[in-house]
């Protein structure tokens, strides 16, 4: 079975401090994993994937998420957080190996930065 | 334009009517999908499509039917509504060829539903 946890419902930073976005994993196979954003009365937006490679992965708006195998997570994180990043984030992940290729939402996390 | 558009943007309706939202896409991609977002419980799949001949259920199916009328287009439809299907409901579409963006998922502006 696929999952994505998302364990903190909601991320509260100050302005100019690094943020973090958890999530963890379980595929059966090897993942694609994904962040998505979401602005308030907005769609989501796709902010970076993982593939392979480099588990470093960089993204739009300065985000970038680390991809650690040994401990099924993909964390989300910028080094200087501004207030515009408040919003609704989701994780999501698709086991490579399926052919179905559908994505695997988490519930989702709401972050807030204050100025 | 946007490439994922969805229409109604907003829609109030009483339960026991029915109800279709449309979804159509300039992107060019065979897969596409109808999400529900309900607060504090993510994104459940409704219903996906990998070309206009293919059509599966997802999680929460029950309640909805939808049609593939062209690549471009794909409609959910709530044949008898009832106030717990009142949600903000996405489109997404995908395109599973080999390349940097396989199986991205983009997302519409969403249709908020309201049933009475």
């Amino acid at each position: 079975a696929q999952s994505v946890a998302q364990p903190e419902d909601q991320v509260n930073v100050a302005e100019g401090n690094p943020l973090t976005v958890k999530c963890t994993y379980s595929v059966s196979g090897n993942p694609y994993l994904f962040w998505y954003v979401q602005y308030p009365n907005r769609g989501l937006q796709f902010l970076l994937k993982y593939i392979t490679g480099d588990n470093l992965v960089k993204g739009s708006y300065g985000f970038e998420a680390e991809f650690n195998k040994s401990q099924t997570s993909f964390h989300l994180k910028k080094p200087s957080a501004l207030v515009s990043d408040s919003a609704l984030y989701f994780c999501a992940v698709r086991d490579r190996g399926s052919t179905l290729g559908r994505l695997y939402f988490g519930r989702g996390t709401q972050l807030t930065v204050w100025p | 334009d946007a490439d994922v558009t969805q229409t109604p943007r907003n829609r109030i309706t009483k339960t026991g009517k029915r109800i279709m939202l449309e979804c159509s896409q300039t992107k060019g991609h065979d897969r596409m999908y109808w999400y529900r977002q309900d607060p504090g419980l993510g994104l459940r799949l409704i219903y996906y499509s990998f070309d206009v001949k293919d059509i599966n259920k997802g999680e929460i199916s029950d309640g909805y039917s939808v049609s593939r009328q062209a690549q471009a287009k794909f409609s959910l439809s709530l044949e008898s509504a009832i106030p717990n299907q009142t949600a903000l409901y996405f489109c997404a579409t995908s395109d599973p060829r080999p390349g940097p963006f396989t199986d991205t998922q983009y997302f519409g502006p969403g249709t908020r539903l309201t049933v009475l």
